[in-house]
């Protein structure tokens, strides 16, 4: 089946602009994270649901970061007034634990630029 | 901050069996090991995880020293497509991935 999806691929944000990215999950997967990774860096948790709850939000750098899935489905990565160390590669991943055992599924990433 | 200790690049010659060693020696019993795998301008992918026995599926093995402290991922035959930014994760069951710098394995013609 398909994978988990993100949009738009690659993004240019000027300095202090908004942008909103977004996410579709494997179908079914009730569990959806979000995680930042830096050039030459590994993957950095930012923000997990289950379902359209968000359960920890903990890794969200600042309160310009903002994450929703209102249906348990779709979520959106918003960021408000970009600054230039938000540029990273943004990934999603989605699990399901009615497998029995969880692994994450990862999207290709939205990588974001901000002049 | 990671629990795991990996080499921060390895060779491996096209064919030949890769084995990436990993080392969590604060590992405690409800820990799993998982490894995935980085291929450029991908998002990582799943390889393969264990909590202390050996395991075998059709992209690698995973040997678990019987301590728990290291462990070894095994590509028996690899390509070039397997180059790749390789992490080892410790994790409770539940809990949130870690990422380290991990592994980046280069596998030369």
């Amino acid at each position: 089946g398909a994978g988990v999806s993100q949009s738009p691929r690659y993004k240019v944000a000027k300095r202090g602009q908004d942008v909103a990215l977004r996410c579709d999950p494997i179908s079914g997967h009730v569990s959806l994270f979000w995680y930042q990774q830096a050039l030459g860096q590994g993957p950095e948790f930012l923000t997990y649901f289950q379902n359209e709850a968000q359960l920890d939000k903990s890794g969200l750098p600042s309160d310009r970061f903002f994450a929703e899935r209102p249906e348990g489905s779709v979520s959106t990565l918003k960021i408000q007034r970009t600054q230039q160390e938000d540029s990273a590669v943004y990934l999603c991943a989605s699990s399901s634990r009615r497998q029995g055992w969880e692994t994450q599924y990862f999207g290709p990433g939205t990588r974001l630029l901000v002049l | 901050d990671a629990k795991t200790t990996q080499p921060p690049s390895m060779d491996c010659a096209e064919g030949r069996a890769a084995n990436l060693p990993c080392n969590h020696s604060t590992i405690s019993g409800n820990e799993y090991v998982y490894w995935y795998r980085q291929i450029h301008s991908q998002g990582p992918q799943y390889i393969i995880h264990g909590l202390k026995n050996n395991e075998t599926n059709e992209m690698a093995s995973l040997i678990i020293t019987e301590d728990r402290k290291s462990s070894t991922l095994i590509l028996p035959h690899a390509t070039l497509r397997d180059t790749a930014v390789y992490y080892c994760i410790v994790r409770v069951y539940g809990q949130n991935f870690v990422f380290g710098p991990g592994t980046r394995l280069s596998v030369l013609p």
